[in-house]
């Protein structure tokens, strides 16, 4: 059963538009959420986080949403940029895991046109 | 800057070989993991330690083993390997015991013939 999911295997932007990236989640004790952007043979990189006690996190040009009435968190890249064209991760935590293990969605491809 | 480093970004063996897939971190972190990321799969989770000598199975264990000796290396075993075990291998190390993030190493593409 997948815990994560990003149901948009691929998203397609002009240069300058906005990129909403979303992700859904069905365990209820998740309590952290992060987003990871990945280049082909390349590792993940952390890109940005979002507690369950927020709504809302901004930093630079990426702000994550958190509904969590909804069990749905998105990624609003505002301008998109050729280089933020990746692999865009969105990963949760449980609450009170003593291991901190991330569960991953799927992932979505941003394709960001010139 | 944390740094998590593996030891190959490439490797190709041969069906029934052992192969290790060695992975190190520089932050004295807790936790580490080894995910593979298989197209249309996203990043599945193979196994995690919280300690030295400590290890768990997560999502996808089967054909896998780990060990981790010293706090720093954390290390993944192919006891035979096949073909569907080629794949992109991502090791993660944490800080335990609180919410942060994790970091990657730069991935190693293992294919085996």
């Amino acid at each position: 059963d997948q815990q994560v999911k990003q149901n948009s295997p691929s998203l397609s932007v002009q240069e300058g538009r906005i990129s909403i990236l979303n992700c859904d989640y069905t365990n209820s004790m998740f309590d952290y959420f992060l987003w990871y952007k990945k280049y082909p043979a390349e590792g993940p990189t952390f890109l940005i986080s979002i507690s369950s006690i927020k709504d809302k996190n901004e930093d630079g040009r990426f702000t994550v949403f958190l509904n969590k009435s909804a069990k749905h968190l998105s990624l609003h890249i505002v301008p998109s940029q050729p280089g933020d064209s990746a692999v865009y991760f969105c990963a949760a935590n449980v609450l009170g895991g003593s291991n901190y293990k991330l569960t991953f969605g799927k992932g979505t491809l941003l394709t960001v046109n010139p | 800057d944390v740094k998590v480093t593996q030891s190959s970004r490439y490797l190709v063996k041969r069906t029934g070989e052992k192969v290790f897939l060695e992975c190190v971190q520089d932050m004295d972190h807790e936790n580490m993991f080894w995910y593979r990321q298989d197209p249309g799969l996203g990043l599945r989770l193979i196994y995690f330690s919280y300690d030295v000598k400590m290890k768990e199975k997560g999502d996808i264990p089967e054909g896998y083993s780990v060990s981790r000796e010293k706090k720093e290396r954390f290390s993944l075993i192919l006891e035979s390997a096949s073909t569907n075990q080629t794949s992109m291998y991502l090791c993660a190390s944490s800080l335990g015991q609180v919410n942060t993030e994790a970091f990657f190493g730069q991935g190693t593409r293992l294919t085996v013939v």
